[in-house]
């Protein structure tokens, strides 16, 4: 019952390298997010998605990249690394809106912890 | 954007005291959640509520919905050494949100033996 896992768990990045943070889930959810959390900010959302092969923007979008190929898996991208992407990402997944009790909450991820040099 | 401000930042208790923590908004919220988190891992589901004046229990915590929808409260009774952690309150808008959850900013709870 792994449940939402991430690789890789840690990354150092030289500034302009690219790499793609992998989510998966075995729960059948159709919702899937990519947060990043910031020390005194809380969690903030860069993208989202509501079903394979559909992406979203949410707060923080740019510099990312997401694909839904698969509706298990959610690939959140770098492009070209920037330290001010130095942060700890979280991916979740939830059911969506119209199974069960309303607003089904959000199953996280245990994080990846990504550093720009 | 929408913006849930929750207080206090940080906590410093002895085990065995009770811990109160709250978040406001000046939006309203059709679903209010309250999330922890311990080193290294991700957020995890404490409390969920969903309607107004809602309060709910789960164990030794108790969190409430606001009556005007605009904020929630999180009370942790005789706190113990692994209640230490951050507390998130989280909150979803209503209408087509996708799930879409806004997070205060979290509070840091540490507890001395």
């Amino acid at each position: 019952n792994a449940g939402v896992t991430q690789t890789p768990k840690f990354r150092v990045l030289k500034t302009g390298q690219s790499m793609t943070l992998l989510c998966a889930q075995d729960m059948n959810h159709e919702y899937m997010y990519w947060y990043r959390q910031d020390p005194g900010m809380g969690l903030r959302l860069i993208h989202y998605s509501v079903g394979e092969g559909t992406t979203a923007k949410g707060e923080v979008p740019d510099g990312y990249n997401v694909s839904r190929l698969k509706k298990q898996n959610f690939l959140l991208g770098l492009e070209s690394a920037a330290p001010s992407q130095t942060s700890v990402y979280f991916c979740a997944s939830s059911l969506e809106e119209d199974r069960g009790p309303p607003n089904q909450p959000q199953h996280f991820g245990d994080g990846t912890r990504l550093s720009i040099l | 954007g929408q913006q849930l401000n929750q207080s206090p930042q940080s906590m410093f208790i002895q085990e065995g005291e009770d811990v109160s923590m709250n978040c406001t908004s000046s939006s309203i919220f059709n679903t209010w959640l309250w999330y922890k988190q311990d080193p290294g891992e991700g957020p995890v589901l404490l409390i969920a509520l969903y309607k107004a004046g809602e309060l709910t229990s789960n164990g030794r915590l108790t969190a409430q919905f606001g009556i005007t929808r605009k904020d929630s409260f999180l009370n942790i009774s005789a706190s113990i050494p692994s209640d230490v952690g951050i507390y998130f309150c989280a909150a979803l808008a209503g209408g087509t949100s996708y799930g879409k959850l806004t997070f205060g900013q979290g509070t840091i709870l540490t507890v001395h033996p």
